[in-house]
């Protein structure tokens, strides 16, 4: 099946520093990659949508200009925790959808990455 | 606006049988998915239904009725394993995937 990683897995940053989280789609073409964030026992929460080069679609409520998403190519997309706080610290996971193949709109999940901000 | 609504938690004996419902109510309809999530991990694939009925891989089905705007999760031979969060989630007209809040599944020996 489709693989996506991500990195790193876990992060433990200062308050004030950026962080940069990589999701990479490894065996397929990713025309769309997703960010979500989930707090502890609470859902999925989808953050942005970003196709491979254009600029990410946010969902209300996300500051574009705290979370800089890049999607610069149909491997990869970045997603920048800048100026993080504490209240940032967060499990983050991105997943991709590939341009074909028989579910191609199923969304393939990277392992996700542990923020802390202290 | 757009729902998804599926029980908070459940609770369940270990070789026994679980049914996880959802129910949806989203613009437009592509097909609807359910997820296992095991805390503190990602989410992984394990089912996809547009059509209705029911569809049987190994020791899970998932059954969907369009008209109804339901779906359930069927597991069958319940292991310890199995304890982890399911997710359902709706693919809307935009092919967008919206997402239940996920049930919490607890079992006991």
């Amino acid at each position: 099946g489709a693989v996506v990683s991500q990195h790193p897995s876990r992060v433990i940053c200062k308050s004030g520093t950026s962080v940069k989280i990589e999701c990479r789609s490894l065996d397929f073409q990713a025309t769309t990659m997703f960010w979500y964030r989930q707090f502890p026992k609470q859902s999925l929460m989808l953050m942005a949508t970003s196709n491979e080069g254009s600029k990410a679609t946010y969902e209300q409520g996300v500051e574009k200009d705290k979370f800089l998403i890049n999607h610069a190519s149909l491997t990869l997309s970045t997603l920048t925790v800048t100026s993080a706080h504490p209240e940032d610290s967060s499990f983050y996971i991105c997943s991709a959808r590939g341009t074909s193949g028989d579910f191609s709109y199923e969304q393939y999940f990277g392992p996700g990455t542990r923020l802390t901000v202290t | 606006g757009q729902n998804i609504d599926q029980p908070t938690e459940m609770t369940a004996t270990e070789g026994a049988i679980v049914q996880i419902n959802c129910t949806y109510q989203t613009s437009g309809f592509n097909g609807l998915f359910w997820y296992q999530q095991h805390a503190g991990e990602a989410p992984t694939f394990l089912s996809y239904n547009v059509l209705d009925g029911l569809e049987e891989k190994g020791r899970f089905s998932s059954f969907l009725s369009r008209s109804k705007g339901y779906s359930y999760l069927l597991l069958k031979e319940l292991q310890m394993k199995d304890s982890a969060s399911y997710l359902c989630a709706v693919l809307d007209s935009n092919y967008q995937l919206i997402w239940g809040a996920g049930t919490k599944l607890i079992i006991k020996p």
